[in-house]
């Protein structure tokens, strides 16, 4: 059983481009969150969600950011007119059945030029 | 909101000896799990351990071990007989009282020295 699978492991964009950031749950598991860690720091909760829908959103900034958990394929978290301060580590993490105990991917590291 | 400190950002220990993280949380839950991870150079989250907030007994993974106090609020991790290996940055988390989301501590960054 493949772990929590994420892609690309380093995404380098221009200030003002998009960046997607891709992550593939663990098989049978329909509970996605997104959490993003800057430099020095610990890891702070971005969004929570089931396959086709956001369940909770409440860290994830209202501009620019979004994301998405099709009923097929990955889900995505979307920055659009990337800027300096998105540059940080991104990690996907999945779950069964919504309860505790989370599986991380191991992340997607963002610099923005 | 919940809160997860760990007051130790730097420790060291020596190879074969034994190192205590410390961690403090606030939350209004009573049944909850705690969890304690490592996160090594190459930035994977690894679960190190977990326990059950309704569970007197500590939890115990190998050399891993926790001293639980609930009424304390506190969840400090044990490392018995360190190896190079451990060295690697440790965070506490805290799920939030619907159990969606972890809260994360500022971290410990543990170096075990030859």
């Amino acid at each position: 059983n493949a772990g929590v699978m994420q892609n690309p492991r380093h995404l380098v964009r221009r200030r003002g481009q998009e960046a997607r950031l891709r992550c593939s749950p663990m098989k049978g598991h329909s509970h996605v969150y997104w959490y993003r860690q800057l430099p020095e720091e610990g890891l702070k909760f971005m969004v929570y969600l089931q396959k086709e829908n956001i369940i909770d959103e409440s860290g994830m900034p209202k501009e620019r950011f979004s994301a998405e958990f099709p009923k097929e394929g990955p889900s995505i978290l979307r920055i659009q007119q990337v800027v300096r301060g998105d540059s940080a580590a991104y990690f996907c993490a999945s779950s069964p059945d919504g309860n505790n105990e989370q599986f991380f991917g191991p992340g997607t590291r963002l610099t923005v030029l | 909101a919940q809160t997860v400190t760990q007051s130790q950002p730097e420790m060291s220990v020596q190879e074969a000896e034994t190192v205590t993280l410390s961690c403090t949380y606030d939350t209004s839950e009573n049944n909850y799990y705690l969890f304690w991870y490592k996160q090594p150079p190459s930035r994977q989250m690894i679960l190190v351990i977990r326990q059950e907030a309704y569970k007197q007994q500590n939890a115990t993974e190998n050399r891993f071990s926790v001293n639980f106090q609930k009424a304390a609020k506190s969840f400090s991790l044990k490392i018995s007989d360190s190896q190079l290996g451990d060295t690697a940055m440790y965070f506490c988390a805290v799920p939030n009282n619907a159990g969606n989301m972890l809260t994360f501590g500022g971290g410990t960054r543990l170096m075990v020295k030859p």
